[in-house]
Formats: C-alpha cells, sequence, structure tokens
C-alpha cells in the first residue's frame, strides 16, 4: 500500500526555466509534508516542509504548496540550477496524537537540470 | 558539527551469509531511526529507538534482522541470514527527539549491501 505516490520517475529542465515535482498521498490522517533532495552515494537532506494547515511555504528558489481537498503537494524550483540535479524524495508524517513522526516517502524523482 | 557516520560503506556477502552495519549518530541526538532504501523505492522505516529504547520495529523482519542501541549512543543493524532482496541501501538517521515532525531528522550517506 503505496500511501506517498511520485508518479514521475524522473524529469529533465533547462537552466533557468522552473521545475516542478509532484506528490500524491492517500491518508488524510498526514499532517506534515517534506521534501528530501538526494544525491548520489550521500543520504537525503532535508529541503523544506509544509504543515496541513498552510497551503504554501517558501524558501530562496523553493516554494512547497499544498492541496489538501486533492492530496496533493508540489515542488516548485525557479529559477532551477544545474546543482539541484538530484533525486527529490516526498515524505509524510502524522505529528498529533503522540505518533511517533514516522516518515512515509514517496518513490522519488529524478531531476535533471541541463546547462 | 559532525554528521551522522555509518560504516562500512559498501559490503558484498552471499546469501544466508551474515552482516552487520555500525551507526554514530549525531551528538547529543536521542532519536536514532534505520531505513531500508531499495533500488527504484524511497527508504522505508525498519526500526526507531529513543534513547535506547525502541519506539517503532513494526516493519522490522525480525525473524532475520536484529538492532540494538546500548547505552543510547551507537546503533548496530545485523541481518542473519542474508536474502538476494534484502539488497538495498541501508540509511541511519537521527533526531534529537521525535516530535521534530521529521523535519529533524539527519541521515547518514547509507551502506550499500549487495547480496549474491
Amino acid at each position: 500500500d503505496q500511501q506517498v505516490k511520485q508518479n514521475s520517475p524522473s524529469l529533465s529542465v533547462q537552466e533557468g526555466r522552473i521545475s516542478i515535482l509532484n506528490c500524491d498521498y492517500t491518508n488524510s490522517m498526514f499532517d506534515y509534508f517534506l521534501w528530501y533532495k538526494k544525491y548520489p552515494a550521500e543520504g537525503p537532506t532535508f529541503l523544506i516542509s509544509i504543515s496541513s494547515i498552510k497551503d504554501k511555504n517558501e524558501d530562496g528558489r523553493f516554494t512547497v504548496f499544498l492541496n489538501k481537498s486533492a492530496k496533493h503537494l508540489s515542488l516548485h524550483i525557479v529559477p532551477s540550477q544545474p546543482g539541484d540535479s538530484a533525486v527529490y524524495f516526498c515524505a509524510a508524517t502524522q505529528t498529533y496524537g503522540g505518533a511517533t513522526n514516522k516518515l512515509i516517502f514517496g518513490t522519488g524523482t529524478l531531476l535533471a537540470v541541463q546547462p | 558539527e559532525a554528521g551522522v557516520a555509518q560504516s562500512p560503506r559498501y559490503k558484498i556477502i552471499e546469501k544466508r551469509q551474515s552482516v552487520a552495519f555500525w551507526c554514530n549518530p549525531i551528538s547529543g541526538h536521542a532519536t536514532l531511526y534505520w531505513y531500508q532504501q531499495i533500488l527504484g523505492q524511497g527508504p522505508k522505516l525498519l526500526i526507531q529507538f529513543q534513547n535506547n529504547g525502541v519506539v517503532d520495529d513494526s516493519q522490522l523482519p525480525k525473524d532475520r534482522f536484529s538492532a540494538e542501541r546500548l547505552k543510547g549512543v551507537d546503533s548496530t543493524l545485523k541481518i542473519q541470514p542474508a536474502k538476494l532482496e534484502d539488497s538495498a541501501v541501508y540509511l541511519c538517521a537521527s533526531s534529537l527527539g521525535t516530535g521534530t515532525g521529521g523535519m529533524g531528522q539527519y541521515f547518514g550517506p547509507g551502506t550499500r549491501l549487495t547480496v549474491l
């Protein structure tokens, strides 16, 4: 049962353009969502997050949008840079009710930014 | 600040052999996680420790996998005996506590296990 889905295994964009990575989830109990970035032979690193009480969170070139009714979130990178080339994982968790904040990850999207 | 350390970085074994992975979390981090990442999939939590106690091991195949965190610092994950489907990257992560919504989880570089 894949509770967090990233349906695009890969994405290629030109440097300077916008990258949009998508993520869907099925569990309505999730109340916190995160994006992680992973380079080859390294562990994932936290990028940006959003609480379910918000619909947008921005940090520099990165913006995450959350549509709770559609159970969908997206990560926008503007402008895209070659150094952004990596695998991006969407993750979700339930933080209330004494939950352990276990992260449920999607399968990842490989972003390639072409110079 | 030193990050999460893991060793070895790579390991190749034959099926039915045993293997152990070691993790040293960031100093002061009470919570330690072991994840399994199979090729083409996202990381899956195997076990979560709070200090030296187990918080969640619901997805740990306990017939062959074991983990311990003696003294609440370093941790070891063992597989005995290994199967072909155990080929994966094993990631260790740590955080100050559990109430961070995942934002405070810092990952190590992982150990890539190949079972032949």
